[in-house]
């Protein structure tokens, strides 16, 4: 019954391989985040979801691709791993859109998180 | 783009001792969120606040949503071992995109029994 399911919890990798995380919800929500949190804890937003198309692209390296192929689902698949991709990377989502979704659009659920660990 | 100022970055209190946090921000956020990360697990949303002056609690936890709505504090009253963890506050702006948070840079909070 987990709201924000993450597969897998830790990934060990080594430099160059591709490697990809995935995300499912079952909470019926129409919007899916990445976020990176790194050593330092802060928590930086990498991708958005709203059913299947993509709304917010952060300046990421072209190295990592998201894809949803359903709105219950968010996959992250990164290329040529690189040492600096080494953090935990958090799956989220949210009721709606914005406005449109009402107040608890905003109101972000969290997956519990894959530890990259690139060697 | 948009930042949220978040203080202190940890405290070390004794049980049951009350516990203060805020943030604050150069622009105006139309929501303000309190999250609890516990170690090895996601972010857990603790209150959320939509409107200026908002007084929310939820148990032991109060926070307010400032007036300007350029602020936001969270307060644990009779803090014990299990608050251990760190708080991030995150805003949705009027500037920014609908879809997304900013999220502060979070508070370690470290409770001795």
């Amino acid at each position: 019954d987990t709201a924000v399911s993450q597969t897998p919890k830790y990934l060990v990798t080594q430099m160059g391989n591709d490697k990809s995380i995935k995300c499912e919800q079952n909470l019926g929500h129409d919007t899916m985040y990445w976020y990176k949190q790194d050593s330092k804890k802060f928590l930086k937003i990498m991708f958005s979801y709203n059913n299947k198309e993509l709304i917010i692209n952060e300046t990421v390296p072209n190295r990592f691709s998201p894809k949803s192929p359903d709105k219950a689902h968010l996959n992250l698949h990164i290329n040529s791993l690189e040492l600096g991709d080494s953090a935990v990377y958090f799956c989220a989502s949210t009721p709606g859109t914005g406005l449109a979704g009402g107040r608890s659009s905003y109101e972000q659920y969290f997956g519990p998180g894959t530890r990259l660990t690139v060697t | 783009g948009q930042q949220l100022n978040q203080s202190p970055q940890s405290m070390f209190i004794q049980e049951g001792e009350d516990v203060s946090m805020n943030c604050t921000s150069s622009s105006i956020f139309n929501t303000w969120l309190w999250y609890k990360q516990d170690p090895g697990e996601g972010p857990v949303l603790l209150i959320a606040l939509y409107k200026a002056g908002e007084l929310t609690s939820n148990g032991r936890l109060t926070a307010q949503f400032g007036i300007t709505r350029k602020d936001s504090f969270l307060n644990i009253s009779a803090s014990i071992p299990s608050d251990v963890g760190i708080y991030f506050c995150a805003g949705q702006g009027s500037g920014g995109s609908n879809y997304k948070l900013t999220f502060g840079k979070g508070t370690l909070l470290t409770v001795n029994p």
